[in-house]
């Protein structure tokens, strides 16, 4: 079973677009990252958000946080092809083993021209 | 370019062979993390040295294998290579343990494929 459920799976939309994906999940966590990954290279950090009820703002791209810090949410306004890309949503382990980042399995965003 | 680098970038070979990845972290950081991503699984964690020490253990089979060196660049090891382990292998680096804090820069990855 997956810690992370993310959706959609896809999401195919036309450039002027918005859009919301989802990271849900069952436990409470400390704090929750979001990653985008393009074809050929390694998940690039967007955000991490922290507090319950947290958002955060980076340029076209929403990022929230759950009150229960059970999940969040990604809003992309007018969305453009260089959105494309594979996001993922990630929660890190806590005590002795808090390196350890849970990964979904990540919502493929293709934006049309 | 997150300063974390792979080698190599792609890997073609047999079931029941051996290869090793290795991956040099960022200047200065002192973990480095070994994650694996395949269709059916997504990215998962598979372990983590710091400062050349073991510290997190995740999903990592017993044919697999890693060590961080003195110099904290890191090598995983892969034997007995099933066609199910055909996979992209990321290495990721941070500067302290992890937690809720850390960024961890993740390279480009190696992409293996067992025939």
């Amino acid at each position: 079973t997956q810690l992370l459920e993310q959706s959609p799976q896809f999401l195919s939309i036309q450039e002027g677009e918005n859009l919301t994906v989802y990271c849900n999940s069952s436990s409470v966590f400390s704090s929750l990252q979001w990653y985008r990954q393009e074809p050929g290279e390694g998940p690039v950090l967007l955000v991490t958000v922290v507090t319950g009820g947290e958002v955060k703002k980076l340029k076209r791209l929403t990022f929230q946080f759950g009150d229960a810090r059970k999940d969040s949410s990604l809003h992309i306004t007018a969305a453009q092809t260089g959105d494309t890309g594979l996001y993922l949503c990630a929660a890190p382990d806590r005590g002795s083993t808090l390196g350890r980042l849970y990964f979904g399995r990540g919502t493929q965003l293709t934006v049309w021209p | 370019d997150s300063g974390v680098t792979q080698t190599p970038k792609h890997l073609i070979t047999a079931t029941g062979q051996r290869v090793t990845l290795r991956c040099s972290p960022r200047s200065g950081d002192l973990s480095v993390y070994w994650y694996q991503q395949s269709l059916d699984q997504g990215l998962q964690f598979l372990i983590q040295y710091y400062n050349g020490e073991e510290r997190a253990k995740g999903n990592i089979l017993e044919r697999f294998s890693a060590q961080q060196f003195p110099d904290l660049h890191s090598e995983l090891n892969l034997s007995s290579l099933e066609l199910g382990d055909s996979a992209l292998y990321f290495c990721a680096s941070s500067v302290g343990v992890g937690g809720r804090w850390e960024t961890q820069y993740f390279g480009p990855g190696t992409r293996l494929l067992v025939l």
